[in-house]
């Protein structure tokens, strides 16, 4: 089945240790999106990619990096996780240019910083 | 101002009834509209998407849609427990941004 694949699922970092988040995607879709979601909050987008377009949100902090070696795959790096970087990560893609646009998201990367 | 509002509820309906969730937008330009039911702990999973003014109905689920208005809604009939959840009401906007309200909590009492 195709699908939006997210790994690890979880993921302890110590404060300040690098830390990469993956997605994968057999959807074929050209838009990957990483969003962050705290707790009763909505997801925040950070950036996305239209096809090898980085896309950064105005106000993601410079500690989010993230890299799409190509189209089925995208990263998040958090250079300098904080307390404050515990979240939800969320990957999502859609396909833009054939008039349905909608997004799909993967199951998350629960991220705990000690 | 918030460019997506939702009440975050929570709205509590017996099983079986309508449930009614409500959401406003503030970009006119904006061109798609997306339901997301999301579950505890869990991810948001896509249960409605709609493009033009009026209603699209699938299955238990039907989105309305008034750009006029700047308003989108969604229906849910013969409400069950396990649709007890978080609804996001999702807007997409220019550069392909996707913007999301805080959700609006759904409990169905049995």
């Amino acid at each position: 089945d195709a699908m939006v694949i997210q790994n690890p699922r979880y993921q302890v970092t110590q404060f300040g240790k690098p830390v990469t988040l993956s997605c994968s995607q057999t959807l074929n879709h050209n838009v990957m999106y990483w969003y962050q979601q705290k707790s009763s909050q909505a997801p925040k987008l950070l950036f996305h990619y239209y096809d090898k377009d980085f896309n950064n949100e105005a106000d993601t902090p410079d500690n989010f990096q993230s890299r799409r070696p190509n189209t089925s795959f995208c990263f998040l790096d958090i250079r300098s996780p904080g307390l404050g970087d515990a979240a939800m990560y969320l990957c999502a893609t859609s396909r833009e240019g054939t008039g349905t646009d909608e997004q799909y998201f993967g199951p998350g990367t629960r991220l705990t910083v000690t | 101002q918030k460019e997506v509002e939702q009440n975050s509820g929570p709205l509590s309906v017996p099983e079986g009834a309508i449930a009614s969730l409500n959401c406003t937008y503030s970009d006119r330009g904006s061109q798609s509209f997306f339901w997301y039911r999301q579950y505890s702990g869990k991810s948001p999973e896509l249960i409605m998407f709609i493009y033009s003014n009026g209603d699209k109905e699938d299955g238990r689920f039907t989105a309305q849609l008034n750009k006029a208005s700047q308003y989108v809604s969604l229906l849910i009939r013969d409400s069950q427990p396990s649709d007890s959840a978080t609804y996001l009401c999702a807007v997409k906007g220019g550069y392909q941004k996707v913007t999301f309200g805080t959700g609006t909590k759904l409990q169905v009492i049995p």
